[in-house]
């Protein structure tokens, strides 16, 4: 399986500022994707990011929210804009195994928003 | 209704003891299955594949019962280390992301 790394791993951040969360894999990987799980839920696709193209959003998750990049085939960024405390989450980047469709999980991003 | 469902528990029971977990998903073109566990501020780890014929890696077997739309995760001889919450883990025909059951938590007492 792919090394994933994330970066901040944690940050504490006010209300109305913005946060850029770094994924980084050891391999080229076609597809790459952004969850959220909040506290005590299970995890909820926010996009999957391809590169060279627009990320695609799921539903409840809009462009000006969560913009993405992905720049090349090793990496990816999801900003979370204008913070409000319910952004308060853990955010994870995943990429695709390949075999039957798995995916692997990045260690996270813990972000609080006071 | 939700695409994947699980018994939240908390499932509290002694080492060596056997314990099983269902999951119900709710199309029935759902292609791939898969147990994640994720441990207590940690991310989800693949733990196994859910093939029809059903698939066993040591303790660990799971099941696929397509006809009624469940998988089940078998743990045998239960250890500490098996506490974490487990994760069932739907894709469906043609999607390319996964449906997560919201977990059932595991804790195995000495």
């Amino acid at each position: 399986s792919a090394v994933i790394s994330q970066k901040p791993s944690r940050d504490i951040c006010q209300r109305g500022t913005s946060l850029t969360i770094q994924c980084q894999v050891d391999s080229q990987v076609t597809m790459m994707f952004w969850y959220r799980q909040q506290p005590g839920q299970s995890l909820t696709l926010i996009a999957t990011a391809n590169q060279g193209s627009e990320a695609t959003y799921e539903s409840g998750f809009v462009i000006d929210k969560f913009p993405i990049s992905r720049p090349n085939l090793t990496f990816s960024t999801l900003t979370v804009s204008n913070m409000s405390p319910e952004d308060s989450s853990i955010y994870l980047c995943s990429v695709e195994g390949g075999q039957s469709y798995e995916q692997y999980f990045g260690p996270g991003t813990r972000l609080t928003v006071t | 209704r939700k695409e994947v469902e699980q018994d939240p528990g908390p499932f509290n029971v002694p080492e060596g003891a056997t314990v099983a977990f269902n999951c119900t998903y709710s199309n029935s073109a759902s292609q791939s299955f898969f147990w994640y566990r994720q441990d207590c501020r940690k991310e989800p780890k693949l733990l196994m594949s859910v093939y029809s014929s059903g698939n066993e890696d040591g303790r660990f077997t799971a099941q696929l019962n397509r006809a009624s739309q469940y998988i089940s995760l078998l743990i045998r001889d239960s250890k500490l280390s098996d506490s974490a919450t487990y994760l069932c883990v739907v894709i469906q025909t043609g999607a390319n992301n996964l449906f997560f059951g919201t977990g059932t938590r595991l804790t195995v007492i000495p």
